[in-house]
């Protein structure tokens, strides 16, 4: 029973480049969600799949921010043109899609921009 | 719009004794309410649940209290070990399943 993978672990990159992190959830679970942590503060939801539909994207995601689920299985989350302000740990979470689940975190993806 | 709240940085606690951490949350819309233990660059890991139609729930040395009318929760530790050393973060879940995170509170366990 693995539970939920992402990589890469950690992520340096020079502002501008495009960067892309990959989850793999829980076998079974159904929604896939995303979320960015900041030093000294909470997880803070960006959005979530249901099967590979995204049901839900926070104001947060900024248009330079695109998440995929093809297939329902694992996502994808790409940042283009990455700015300093994106410097976080980005975690992706899963749950089984019925009621009131829990979500299980992924060991998240520490992203560095210079 | 901080709709969950730690208002507790940090707790210090000697071994064996109970380490009592607090959350207030906004929303009455939240239906569903989570503990999360942190170690340093790891993801959360899920402690314990509670549904807003009970008022405790227990889970070996971890309890979890919901008091609806105050919008207040609290994780109970008995009793506390080393290892319990971490951040803890309350969530809370509404409809629209995403969780909403307070900033954590970082537990550190005396021996």
């Amino acid at each position: 029973d693995t539970g939920v993978s992402q990589d890469p672990r950690h992520k340096i990159t020079k502002r501008g480049q495009n960067v892309t992190f990959r989850c793999d959830p829980i076998s079974e679970h159904n929604r896939l969600y995303w979320y960015r942590q900041t030093l000294g503060q909470g997880p803070e939801f960006l959005t979530y799949f249901q099967n590979e539909a995204q049901l839900e994207k926070s104001r947060l995601l900024s248009d330079r921010f695109s998440a995929e689920r093809p297939k329902g299985s694992f996502s994808t989350l790409e940042i283009q043109r990455t700015e300093q302000g994106d410097s976080a740990m980005y975690l992706c979470a899963s749950s089984v899609g019925t009621g009131q689940e829990t979500q299980y975190f992924g060991p998240g993806t520490r992203l560095l921009v210079l | 719009d901080q709709q969950v709240k730690q208002n507790s940085p940090s707790l210090s606690v000697q071994e064996g004794r109970i380490s009592i951490l607090n959350c207030d949350y906004t929303n009455s819309m939240f239906d569903y309410f989570l503990w999360y233990k942190k170690y340093p660059a790891e993801g959360p890991t899920f402690l314990i649940s509670i549904s807003s139609i009970k008022d405790k729930n227990e889970d070996g040395r971890f309890t979890v209290f919901l008091n609806k009318s105050a919008k207040h929760l609290s994780l109970h530790i008995v009793p506390s070990q080393p290892g319990d050393s971490a951040v803890y973060f309350c969530a809370a879940r509404s409809n629209d399943y995403k969780l909403s995170f307070g900033a954590g509170t970082t537990v550190t366990v005396r021996a």
